[in-house]
Order: C-alpha cells, then structure tokens, then sequence
C-alpha cells in the first residue's frame, strides 16, 4: 500500500523558511515522479512543484519560483520542499502526491494527508 | 497556464440520480491528459479517472469519464452515499499543471 507522510509544518512570521519533508513507502520511489500541491479553502488545490524520478527536472508554479526548492532522496524515500521568503499566501495545507509514472507529466495517483503551513505576523 | 473552469459549482441530487460534471480548458489538452480526483471531507484528495476516460485502480464503474481536446465531463450513473464530495479536474500535461476550483455534490 502507498504511504504518504508529510511532517514539517509549522507556525512561522512572514520572511521566514521551512522545510517540509514527506515519508514514502509502498512502492519503489525511485520509479516515480513527486509533487507537492496545496490547499486553501478560498483556492482548493493549487499545484506547487514538481520533480521527476531522478531528481533532474523541476517544475515550478511562478507563485513560488525562486522561493521553494523541490528536491528528494532515494536513500531516505523522502520528498522535501525548501519554503524561503514565506508569504502570507503561503498559508495553506501542503500535500505530498505521487505522480503514475517516472516523469511529471502523468497524472497523480496517490496523495499524502497533508500538513498545515501557517505564515503569520 | 492552462485555466480549468469547472461546472456547476454545485451540484445537489438525491442518491440514485445520475450527475454530470463538466470541466472546461482555456485551450486544448495535449494527449488528453486530464484526470478527476475526489475529496470527501476531512480526507485525501483520491485519483477517479486519468488520461480523460481510464478509471483508476478500485473505482467503481459508476464512474466514467469522457471528452478531448477541452472539453471533459466526468459522470457517475447512480449515486451512492459516499458519492457526495468535492471532484476537481486537472490537467498535467503542461507545466504549470492546474487545477479546476472543484464541483460540490451535495446530498438532496
């Protein structure tokens, strides 16, 4: 069975960083591209990064390029998002998702819980 | 960016009742590559359909879905309680991928 575990959110003031990591297991992660959406009840889900297979090629929403950095480890099966210059708008639930295949540009077929990120003065 | 604009906003039937959601792309999807997720409250979004029309693994055949280029329709024959949630399309094909602002079943 898939297993998506996100840990890392928190409390922070804007201009702040975090990171957020998410636990895989389940399945072979280095066959499988990564994601990480989020979600607002004024917005639903809002696609924020992606990474393929190897780490390689990155993908970016332009609401947070040259703030987040994606990344992974196949050692640890572990996803990680790198939040700098956190805004206001950043608040949102952030969830881990698994892409179908070993490259971004196929459908997410598994999603993680989520973990809250709030970003308040 | 590709803009998906999905319709109605809500939805309210009673169980037993075919629904019928739409979602509507600012331009054509290249290899149909739109998928339908389903959220019930307090829970994980779930993958329904894929590639347009492909149910996902453990979906029910009460779910089907249709439609290309940018025009897509997910439609459920006969709901059952668990039915009433929030479904969002969403196209990943093109970076950035995007989704729509999600259709509300509601039990009538």
């Amino acid at each position: 069975e898939v297993q998506l575990v996100e840990s890392g959110g928190s409390v922070v003031r804007p201009g702040a960083s975090l990171r957020l990591s998410c636990a895989a297991s389940g399945f072979d992660f280095d066959g499988y591209a990564m994601s990480w959406v989020r979600q607002t009840p004024e917005k639903g889900l809002e696609w924020v990064s992606a990474i393929n297979w190897n780490g390689g090629s990155r993908a970016y929403a332009e609401s947070v390029k040259g703030r987040f950095t994606i990344s992974r480890e196949s050692a640890k099966s572990s996803l990680y998002l790198q939040m700098n210059s956190l805004r206001a708008e950043d608040t949102a639930l952030y969830l881990c998702a698994r892409q179908g295949s070993s490259g971004y540009y196929s459908s997410i077929d598994s999603w993680g819980q989520g973990i809250l990120v709030t970003v308040s003065s | 960016e590709i803009v998906l604009t999905q319709s109605p906003g809500a939805l309210s039937l009673p169980p037993g009742e075919r629904a019928t959601l739409s979602c509507r792309a600012s331009q054509s999807l290249s290899s149909s590559q739109l998928a339908w997720h389903q959220q019930r409250p307090g829970q994980a979004p779930r993958l329904l359909i894929y590639g347009a029309s492909i149910r996902a693994s453990g979906i029910p055949d009460r779910f089907s879905g249709s439609g290309s280029g940018a025009d897509f329709t997910l439609t459920i024959s006969r709901l059952e309680p668990e039915d009433f949630a929030v479904y969002y399309c969403h196209q990943y094909g093109s970076s950035p991928h995007t989704f729509g602002q999600g259709t509300k079943l509601e039990l009538k």
